[in-house]
């Protein structure tokens, strides 16, 4: 979506950690959604984050977000290579559908 | 547990016919959202449906129309097609509740117009 920029590409070592960062525009998105797209495959909810909280952790995933700076961030820990996939940030502008950015493709390499 | 089925998974077409995806949403969820995803980017919302009725409407081409029927599957119509119509066409549902509104989409529909 024009809306919500994310970066295009990000490379990382297997055991590492990812750090895909996303900026929406729309202040009135209650929730902000992380999904996850594999080759070929429909969308896969990741986790979510109150717009009123700054953090969320969900195993080995880390949601912060900055509402005042309209930022957020996802970080992925120990990365392993089946993480390999594109990363979408979604915004819920009308409360409803979800307005999706560009995408973040990450590379896991051995 | 049931997740949302979308058919027909490939579908090829030449320009300037029609087609039509299907959509069976998760029991018991009341909206069905239809989102067009190109090579390389993003999903775009088309167009929402809430209780069998249009709730949203996104990006949608006059060319294409869509409805939910009684038994809550939805259908995607689309006619004259063109060769930029070629994409993945998802169909997701959702269960409105307080708190956050998650979508489950489907595995999607890969439409290739020749």
């Amino acid at each position: 979506g024009e809306d919500v920029e994310q970066s295009l590409f990000l490379s990382v070592r297997e055991g590492d950690s990812s750090v895909i960062n996303c900026t929406y525009t729309d202040s009135s998105s209650t929730y902000l959604y992380w999904y996850k797209q594999e080759p070929g495959a429909g969308l896969q909810l990741l986790t979510y984050i109150f717009s009123n909280m700054d953090m969320k952790q969900d195993q080995r995933l880390t949601v912060l977000l900055n509402k005042k700076d309209k930022h957020l961030s996802l970080r992925i820990a120990d990365t392993q290579t089946g993480d390999s996939a594109i990363y979408f940030c979604a915004e819920s502008p009308s409360g409803y559908a979800l307005n999706f950015g560009k995408g973040t493709s990450l590379l896991v390499t051995p | 547990a049931a997740g949302v089925i979308q058919s027909p998974r490939h579908l090829i077409k030449e320009k300037r016919e029609t087609a039509t995806l299907k959509c069976y949403p998760i029991p018991r969820h009341d909206t069905v959202y239809w989102y067009q995803q190109g090579p390389g980017q993003d999903p775009q919302f088309l167009i929402s449906f809430y209780e069998k009725m249009q709730s949203d409407k996104g990006s949608i081409p006059d060319r294409f129309s869509a409805q939910q029927f009684s038994d809550y599957h939805s259908e995607l119509n689309m006619s004259s097609l063109e060769l930029g119509d070629s994409a993945l066409y998802f169909c997701a549902s959702s269960r409105t509740a307080t708190g956050a509104n998650v979508l489950t989409f489907g595995a999607g529909s890969r439409l290739t117009v020749l």
